[in-house]
């Protein structure tokens, strides 16, 4: 099966840009992840999707940070506008469903620099 | 507070030497843990969880609820082991599935 598909792999903006990432989860999987993994530290969540609800955006700075999943699919990750310490790598991850017996499956991420 | 600590950022051992990558964890509850590795230029992906009790590529890994420890074995170091390891835990969040995520161990195996 095709795996979670992310873009851009790279991107290279300045502070106070804004920038998008694209997310195009496994066919059928109805839990969406997106986690923020900053240099030598392990991925930390942003926001979690079930279906195209929102189960947890606890930890997105939502002052700058939004994200959406529209018809329960794709989703997008937007920073308006972007800082230096947004530098990361962006891991969206999908899952068939909520449970913990539901494996995870990461995309390739996107890595960020704002310079 | 919930937290996964792996102490150790970088491990070197030699080709069938024993490896033992640590990790403890913070929790008050159940706990669901996993391990997750990422080879070089690959994808983040699952090696093993705590639930199936399986062996996977010959690693092994015990939850020790008495030590808050999830440390993950292998008897015989292979080359193609090198990777960065992740500890991680499951119920961080209400839906109960966000994985927390230690900061990761380096495993440089050579010959």
């Amino acid at each position: 099966e095709a795996g979670v598909a992310q873009s851009p792999r790279y991107k290279i903006i300045e502070k106070r840009q804004s920038v998008a990432f694209w997310c195009n989860p496994i066919s059928g999987h109805a839990t969406l992840y997106w986690y923020q993994q900053i240099l030598g530290q392990g991925p930390k969540l942003l926001i979690q999707f079930q279906n195209n609800g929102v189960v947890d955006d606890s930890q997105l700075p939502k002052d700058r940070f939004s994200a959406e999943r529209l018809k329960g699919v794709d989703s997008t990750l937007k920073i308006q506008p972007a800082k230096l310490e947004d530098s990361a790598v962006y891991l969206c991850a999908s899952s068939y469903g909520t449970g913990e017996t539901y494996e995870q499956y990461f995309g390739p991420g996107t890595r960020l620099t704002v310079t | 507070a919930q937290r996964v600590t792996q102490p150790e950022k970088l491990l070197s051992v030699f080709k069938g030497a024993p490896v033992e990558l640590k990790c403890n964890y913070s929790y008050s509850g159940s706990p669901e843990l996993f391990w997750y590795v990422q080879y070089s230029r690959q994808r983040l992906q699952l090696l093993l969880r705590h639930i199936s009790r399986e062996s996977i590529k010959g690693f092994t890994a015990d939850l020790n609820k008495g030590e808050t420890s999830f440390h993950l074995k292998k008897p015989f170091a292979q080359e193609e082991d090198s990777a960065m390891y992740y500890c991680a835990l499951s119920g961080a969040n209400q839906a109960g599935t966000a994985l927390i995520f230690g900061k990761g161990t380096t495993l440089s195996v050579s010959s």
